[in-house]
């Protein structure tokens, strides 16, 4: 079982380069997110998704773009990259629920991107 | 606003010794999620407990035992005699219904990098 697959592990972009940053999962979880860690700050969530077609924005969305066509993915992507996006990125799922309940989910995570920006 | 708060930055403990990594929540919520996930040195997130805000009950799986207080707004996680494969970031997270239109997303601590040494 695959799980949940972040790709790639590690990244090195230039300032200015468009990035996408890939998450697959193969449980049909309803939602998805993404999250940044960075020293000092612990995760923060980026975007959100809770369903195919529909998205949302978290705490720290600023320079970057989700979609999510299918169930399955959730690329995330920097359109032009800077210095203060080098992070480690997480994607993570949780299961179907209605939208009352959807607090309690336990959310998986891949095991993260590594992304630094020169 | 919600809010995790992880006071101790860093422990180190030698082997065989307890510990416990304090957590302390803010919410406004009444029906809200409390979890705690670890992040071994190899940077996957791996969940360990999840606890409802009306479930005051102590949980105790082997080693690990949580000591959940909504009096004093805490879920703090002690490890007996720890182990040096115990070593790793621990995070405790808080979800509730909405977080600036989002709904589901964990609220981070900022960690606690635990250290056990032989």
């Amino acid at each position: 079982d695959a799980g949940i697959t972040q790709s790639p592990r590690y990244k090195i972009t230039e300032t200015g380069r468009q990035v996408t940053l890939m998450c697959h999962q193969t449980w049909s979880h309803s939602y998805m997110f993404w999250y940044r860690q960075d020293l000092g700050h612990g995760l923060r969530l980026i975007y959100y998704s809770a369903a195919a077609d529909i998205t949302d924005k978290g705490e720290v969305p600023d320079g970057y773009v989700v979609s999510r066509s299918k169930t399955e993915n959730f690329p995330l992507t920097l359109e032009s990259a800077t210095r203060s996006q080098t992070s480690v990125y997480f994607c993570a799922s949780s299961e179907s629920s209605f939208a009352a309940q959807v607090a309690k989910n336990i959310q998986y995570f891949g095991a993260g991107t590594r992304l630094s920006v020169l | 606003a919600q809010k995790v708060t992880q006071a101790q930055t860093e422990i180190s403990v030698v082997e065989k010794e307890d510990v416990t990594l304090d957590c302390v929540y803010e919410t406004r919520d009444t029906t809200y999620y409390l979890f705690w996930y670890k992040q071994p040195p190899s940077g996957e997130l791996v969940f360990l407990i999840r606890r409802n805000s009306f479930d005051e009950q102590n949980e105790i799986s082997g080693r690990y035992s949580w000591n959940f207080q909504k009096s004093t707004s805490s879920f703090n996680f002690t490890i007996t005699a720890s182990q040096v494969v115990d070593s790793a970031v621990y995070f405790c997270a808080l979800s509730g219904k909405r977080y600036g239109g989002s709904q589901g997303n964990l609220i981070f601590g900022k960690g606690t990098k635990l250290s056990v040494k032989p």
